[in-house]
């Protein structure tokens, strides 16, 4: 699979947007994009996934460039309780393990 | 709907016992992965299922770790005899068969001390 390359953490004012950016300069063809977060003490919570379009749903928005070698997921309105690690993984299907790397910690403050 | 449902929450015990930690995943996943996780070695996938049929078990620590799925709806995972070392917040997850690349689906996972 390939790698992916995130800052270690980052800080977001309450309200504002959150834009978590991720590297995967080695994605191959058929790779998809996850994004899931852990908030401390749960499991990890899908987030979204895309391949080359850009993405949407109620929790976040995905933005996949167009050489697809990076990323951005953005939160649109962080709140306190968006305070978490986000992993970027990227892999080929369902059947294949995730490979969590360290992720992003954000902290949103108020 | 009723997620990853895993068990116990905790889990303490002293070296040499035996552990069962247990999982239902979402009704109707044909996958069913295993994933521990530590603060040196992050999250780490132990073994996988599809269709109640183990596929990759090369994350298996060592022949004290056993993970069994029965049927569609429940799977454990066991340790025997427990070391210290095994000591980590252990995951189970499950997702639809690959079509449209379905995400993972994970418990809140079993804090698991062994003293």
């Amino acid at each position: 699979d390939a790698k992916t390359t995130q800052p270690p953490s980052m800080d977001c004012a309450e309200g504002r947007a959150a834009n978590l950016p991720c590297n995967h300069s080695t994605i191959s063809g058929n790779e998809y994009v996850y994004w899931y977060r852990q908030i401390h003490s749960q499991g990890p919570q899908y987030i979204i996934h895309g391949l080359k379009n850009n993405e949407t749903n109620e929790m976040a928005s995905l933005i996949i460039t167009e050489d697809r070698k990076s990323s951005t997921l953005i939160l649109p309105h962080a709140t306190l309780r968006d305070t978490a690690v986000y992993y970027c993984i990227v892999r080929v299907g369902a059947g294949t393990a995730l490979i969590f790397g360290k992720g992003t910690t954000l902290s949103v403050s108020s | 709907d009723a997620g990853v449902i895993q068990s116990p929450r905790h889990e303490v015990t002293e070296m040499g016992q035996e552990v069962t930690l247990r999982c239902k995943p979402i009704s109707g996943h044909d996958y069913l992965f295993w994933y521990r996780q530590t603060m040196m070695r992050g999250l780490e996938l132990l073994i996988y299922f599809n269709n109640n049929v183990p596929i990759d078990d090369s994350g298996m620590p060592e022949d004290r770790f056993s993970a069994k799925m029965p049927n569609a709806s429940f799977s454990t995972l066991k340790i025997q005899p427990s070391e210290p070392r095994d000591s980590a917040v252990y995951f189970c997850a499950s997702s639809l068969r690959a079509g449209r690349n379905q995400p993972q689906h994970f418990g809140d996972g079993t804090r698991l001390s062994i003293l």
